[in-house]
């Protein structure tokens, strides 16, 4: 089962606006990463935010954790046309050893130039 | 490019038959997890292996098994294939204990006929 779940499925929006993509989570984490993919190929790594962190800045990528709601969201300022992907959560659930990640089903983001 | 290589990209097969992917993790990466992403589940976490031994096993088939070699190169072996096992399936590295990102490779795209 998806530990994560984005929301929402599909957002269009222009260049230059905003971006704001949320995560809901079950249960308790050690962190959260959020992961780009363009079309059918590999993620990449984006941000990792950490249990005992509320907000995290990098570029115009900025996520936010709530974790008395297990949520989280990342914005992305001033979007451009090649920020056009699917977007993920990922949960690495605390209490595991191993660090493996459950995905949400992602945000698929297009910015229409 | 994240440092993850992943071999072959595309693979079509026939049902019944068996495949080899293989995957090489980031140099000095200690951890090797593979992953499954399909339309209908999604990208599911399979098993990972860490310096050679297997840590935590996801929702692999029996049908599917893996290693990791003293080089720290991992295959994920597929048998018996069905045409639901179509997918894109990758893999990604950890570096050692503290550090918490996953880097993935760019997948191989298994095509079941």
């Amino acid at each position: 089962s998806q530990q994560g779940e984005e929301d929402p499925q599909a957002l269009s929006i222009q260049e230059g606006e905003n971006a704001t993509m949320n995560c809901s989570y079950k249960t308790s984490i050690n962190n959260l990463q959020w992961y780009r993919q363009n079309s059918g190929r590999g993620l990449v790594h984006l941000i990792l935010i950490r249990s005992n962190e509320r907000e995290k800045h990098s570029g115009r990528l900025r996520v936010t954790l709530d974790t008395s709601k297990k949520s989280s969201s990342l914005l992305i300022t001033a979007s451009r046309a090649a920020d056009t992907a699917s977007y993920f959560c990922a949960t690495d659930a605390r209490g595991g050893s191993n660090y493996k990640l459950t995905f949400g089903k992602g945000t698929l983001l297009t910015v229409n130039p | 490019d994240s440092g993850v290589t992943q071999t072959p990209k595309h693979l079509i097969t026939a049902t019944g038959q068996r495949v080899t992917l293989r995957c090489s993790p980031r140099s000095g990466d200690l951890s090797v997890y593979w992953y499954q992403q399909s339309l209908d589940q999604g990208l599911q976490f399979l098993i990972q292996y860490y310096n050679g031994e297997e840590r935590a096993k996801g929702n692999i088939l029996e049908r599917f098994s893996a290693q990791q070699f003293p080089d720290l190169h991992s295959e994920l072996n597929l048998s018996s294939l069905e045409l639901g096992d179509s997918a894109l399936y990758f893999c990604a590295s950890r570096g050692g204990p503290g550090t918490d990102t996953q880097y993935f490779g760019p997948g191989t795209r298994l095509t079941v006929l």
